[in-house]
């Protein structure tokens, strides 16, 4: 059993299209995440979300829109893309044990080239 | 803001010989410390964390860190590597004060074990 699911793992498209890009965990967890990872493998925290409740938003485009339908769920809708956002996407979650949240568990990655 | 620094992009080590991979870390309180690793086309696997307590951590594959509050450094080591070692590490820093639970890694330092 995947802990944390992400699909598609390879999204190919052109610009200005909008695409979407499916988490789901089944840990449990109550707080989900999605990171960019680029070329240079820096990792960087884009959105968190608690209990579907956006708590982390980072200096992101809008264009890039998280929507959480439930806690086991987070996705990303991305409009308009363009070159720059060519990276790999990693979902993560984590829960809160005593003031503390646990390390976070990482999906496999959604490879986004855009062309 | 808390950050991380990970001082060596790469890191060469002999099979058998001992490993150091070095992190640095700023936060205002007590940081929450991790060691991620990377393998080729997957998401980030915990390795150990530092909380609080014991100094000296152990982890996943043989892997331990020590967190060093004086130097503020929580290096990552192992006592023989293998080649099955090699990937890409990430130090990653949390600090408790801020409770939007925002984990901020290293840039990563790729570890390369040689036969």
């Amino acid at each position: 059993d995947t802990a944390v699911s992400q699909t598609p793992k390879y999204l190919v498209t052109q610009m200005g299209n909008d695409k979407s890009i499916k988490c789901e965990q089944n840990l449990g967890h109550d707080t989900m995440y999605w990171y960019k990872q680029d070329s240079k493998k820096f990792l960087k925290i884009m959105f968190s979300y608690n209990n579907k409740e956006l708590i982390i938003n980072e200096t992101v485009p809008n264009r890039f829109s998280p929507k959480s339908p439930d806690k086991a769920h987070l996705n990303l809708h991305i409009n308009s893309l363009e070159l720059g956002d060519s990276a790999v996407y990693f979902c993560a979650s984590s829960q809160e044990v005593g003031g503390w949240y646990s390390p976070l568990h990482f999906g496999n990655g959604t490879r986004l080239t855009v062309t | 803001a808390q950050s991380v620094a990970q001082p060596e992009d790469q890191v060469n080590v002999a099979e058998g010989n001992p490993l150091t991979v070095k992190c640095t870390y700023s936060v205002s309180g007590n940081p929450y410390l991790f060691w991620y690793v990377q393998y080729p086309n997957r998401g980030l696997q915990f390795l150990l964390k530092y909380i609080t307590g014991d100094n000296l951590v152990k982890g996943s594959y043989g892997f331990e860190a020590e967190f060093n509050k004086s130097q503020t450094s929580f290096h990552l080591k192992k006592p023989s590597a293998l080649v099955s070692d090699s990937a890409l590490y990430f130090c990653a820093v949390r600090d408790p004060m801020n409770r939007d639970d925002k984990i901020i890694f290293g840039k990563g330092t790729r570890l390369h074990i040689l036969p």
